[in-house]
């Protein structure tokens, strides 16, 4: 079964930060999800990628296949983007079913 | 396009009582997810369909929790009866196949009194 950690757990920048969440995953996987909560809210899913980046507005993911890493970037920050960022892979490869990262909770400070 | 459409948005009921949550999934998605999401962990799935058939509910409580997607479009999911520990957000989701354009609707939250 896939095992996903995200760092940091929890990160507070300036608004027009650049900012960086990693995860790392335990077993080859078809895609990866990026994730995005706020509080009280449902989840919106922000990325599914499976090989190099991808870029939406100011959000930017990047996958290593074979390093089993990936990153999203946020460039230039704003209070809005105060959430929480989930990063999810299939629980076993080719499977639909998801195992979800800890959640990095990000707080932008105007 | 339209999203995951879920309700009610948030329900309190008391403990022993019963409740039903509604999803309409994409079109086109033959995948439909249920999570339970307590507060301050990860969603767990508790409940996968393949259009109208069972994939994983290996973590459902199936003493008190029921789902159903008789048409293969919409679901329900039903706690009976509910409990304290049960107080959460209920997110569905859904994925057309390989879990391509997987979609969460905006969650249940659900407090038990």
């Amino acid at each position: 079964k896939n095992e996903v950690e995200q760092s940091p757990q929890n990160l507070t920048a300036q608004e027009g930060e650049f900012i960086t969440i990693n995860c790392s995953y335990s077993v080859g996987i078809s895609a990866l999800h990026w994730l995005q909560q706020h509080p009280g809210g449902g989840i919106v899913s922000l990325f599914m990628l499976s090989s190099g980046k991808k870029k939406h507005g100011r959000l930017i993911a990047t996958i290593n296949i074979q390093e089993k890493h990936s990153s999203l970037h946020i460039t230039a920050s704003h209070p809005r983007d105060s959430a929480v960022y989930i990063c999810a892979v299939p629980s076993y490869f080719g499977n639909e079913k998801l195992t979800f990262g800890t959640g990095t909770r990000l707080t932008i400070i105007p | 396009e339209a999203g995951v459409a879920q309700s009610p948005r948030y329900k309190i009921i008391e403990k022993r009582q019963s409740v039903a949550f509604w999803c309409n999934p994409i079109s086109g998605h033959a995948t439909l997810y249920w999570y339970q999401q307590i507060l301050g962990q990860g969603p767990k799935l508790l409940i996968q369909f393949q259009n109208n058939g069972v994939v994983d509910d290996s973590q459902l409580p199936k003493d008190r929790f029921s789902a159903e997607r008789l048409k293969g479009v919409d679901s329900t999911l039903k706690i009976q009866p509910a409990k304290l520990e049960d107080s959460a957000v209920y997110l569905c989701a859904s994925s057309g196949p390989g879990g391509y354009g997987y979609t969460f609707g905006s969650g249940t939250r659900l407090t038990v009194v």
